[in-house]
């Protein structure tokens, strides 16, 4: 595509239910990564794939979150039972190599848990 | 581990008026610099980096940024500030080794008055 996309735009969720997050990234690029952003501070790293393989999810807070990319395009992120602290918005980017820096964001999923 | 210090939560200059946002990073290696931008409702955008070529760095719309090692420092400048570059403004490091884990600031928030 011509960007990245993500969706849903908004999610507004009960606690302790499952939500899952999608990306579409830009159609050649090969790496995607995921940040969590709190209201008034930066993005914070969650986890990326280089094609399929996952090589660093240092940045999941919990098991409670995991991620997904099997066929090395789009890319899901699920976090279980959640709660309250979780809520954030969820930023999805990605670049067409690894070690360029230069990330491609989508707009973002703001996740409210109530 | 690296981090990066943004003074200055929000700064406030008049049309034509220098720019001059501030950034601060700790790393313990020669680091990666970036500049990124956030126009409302999108997604961050790079504005520039820095991976050791030149220290002085222009970007895009005419923002540049020059890396200080003796004074840790990666500063955003554009010498007129014009209505459009209103928006919110983060510096991110990454250091080298095979990390894709870009650390942000807590970001800047730029208005511009007429």
């Amino acid at each position: 595509g011509a960007g990245v996309s993500q969706s849903p735009r908004y999610k507004v969720t009960k606690r302790g239910q499952d939500v899952t997050l999608r990306c579409d990234p830009i159609s050649s690029h090969a790496t995607l990564y995921w940040y969590q952003q709190a209201l008034g501070q930066g993005p914070e790293f969650l986890t990326y794939f280089n094609y399929e393989a996952q090589p660093d999810k240092s940045g999941l807070p919990s098991d409670r979150f995991s991620a997904e990319r099997p066929e090395g395009s789009i890319s899901t992120l699920t976090i279980q039972r959640t709660e309250q602290r979780d809520s954030a918005m969820y930023r999805c980017a990605s670049s067409p190599r690894t070690g360029s820096g230069k990330l491609f964001f989508g707009s973002g999923t703001q996740l409210s848990v109530l | 581990a690296q981090s990066v210090t943004q003074l200055g939560s929000h700064v406030s200059v008049s049309e034509g008026a220098l720019v001059l946002l501030r950034c601060n990073y700790s790393s313990s290696v020669p680091p990666y610099l970036f500049w990124y931008v956030q126009y409302p409702n999108q997604g961050l955008q790079l504005l520039l980096k820095y991976t050791s070529a030149a220290t002085l760095v222009k970007g895009i719309n005419g923002f540049e940024a020059e890396f200080k090692k003796s004074e840790t420092s990666f500063h955003l400048t554009k010498p007129s500030a014009h209505m459009s570059d209103a928006a919110e403004y983060f510096c991110a490091v990454r250091t080298g080794g095979g990390s894709e884990k870009l650390v942000f600031g807590k970001g800047t928030k730029l208005t511009v008055n007429p």
